[in-house]
């Protein structure tokens, strides 16, 4: 089946450290989301992406969809103990019906005040 | 605005039992909806999205069914739990409205089959 390759899988940083993450696959997409999973909590949603090259920002998160459609980024500018959680992409591909959500799997984030 | 809810939050559950989670969303009409499940905290794996009454798509062969009763409820079902099936499940909708939709989740539901 189809595959996302999310990188790295887990990261311990210093608080006020920025961080940067991807996901990328072979196949091309027509969204990409990334979410935050806090411990025992559903995602929620940080920033939906839905132009090739589209750069959009959310505070101290910026995304960026690949301009080849084939990957998308997320940067998170001077950490905070906050941000702690697992990072997920998401995309959905292009010319795709319902269901067809491809999750990356997951970036965690440890951050050390 | 919309909203999202499923429960229960937690379930400890006996191998051999049934199971029963529901799912209701608020403040919008039509929605897709889905179940996923995750275990050990990664991982999502789709198990049933629904476009409509009635219409249940599943993913996976498995233990589970799901049923969609109402337009806004999505129940996930099981007439007799296997430890496996223990995990995190967590409901969601999007707006139907064919590509680039956004999936929001609910809260999750903790299962352990003991």
């Amino acid at each position: 089946g189809q595959q996302l390759n999310q990188s790295p899988q887990s990261m311990f940083i210093q608080e006020g450290e920025d961080v940067s993450m991807n996901c990328t696959s072979s196949s091309i997409f027509n969204t990409w989301l990334w979410y935050k999973q806090d411990p025992g909590e559903g995602p929620v949603l940080l920033i939906a992406l839905y132009k090739a090259g589209e750069l959009t920002s959310n505070g101290r998160l910026t995304a960026q969809f690949g301009i080849t459609r084939k990957d998308s980024f997320l940067n998170i500018s001077a950490s905070i103990p906050s941000d702690v959680g697992i990072y997920f992409c998401a995309g959905q591909l292009n010319g795709g019906s319902q269901g067809n959500l491809i999750f990356g799997k997951g970036t965690k984030l440890s951050v050390k005040p | 605005s919309q909203t999202i809810h499923q429960w229960p939050a937690t379930l400890v559950q006996p191998v051999g039992s049934p199971l029963s989670l529901e799912c209701t969303v608020e403040g919008t009409s039509n929605p897709n909806l889905y179940w996923y499940r995750q275990a050990a905290g990664r991982g999502l794996q789709l198990l049933f999205y629904s476009v409509g009454i009635g219409q249940i798509s599943s993913e996976v062969p498995q233990n589970l069914s799901a049923s969609r009763p109402q337009d806004r409820q999505f129940i996930l079902s099981s007439k007799k739990l296997l430890l496996s099936d223990s995990g995190f499940y967590l409901c969601a909708w999007s707006r139907d409205s064919g590509s680039g939709n956004t999936i929001y989740f609910g809260e999750g539901s903790w299962l352990t089959v003991v």
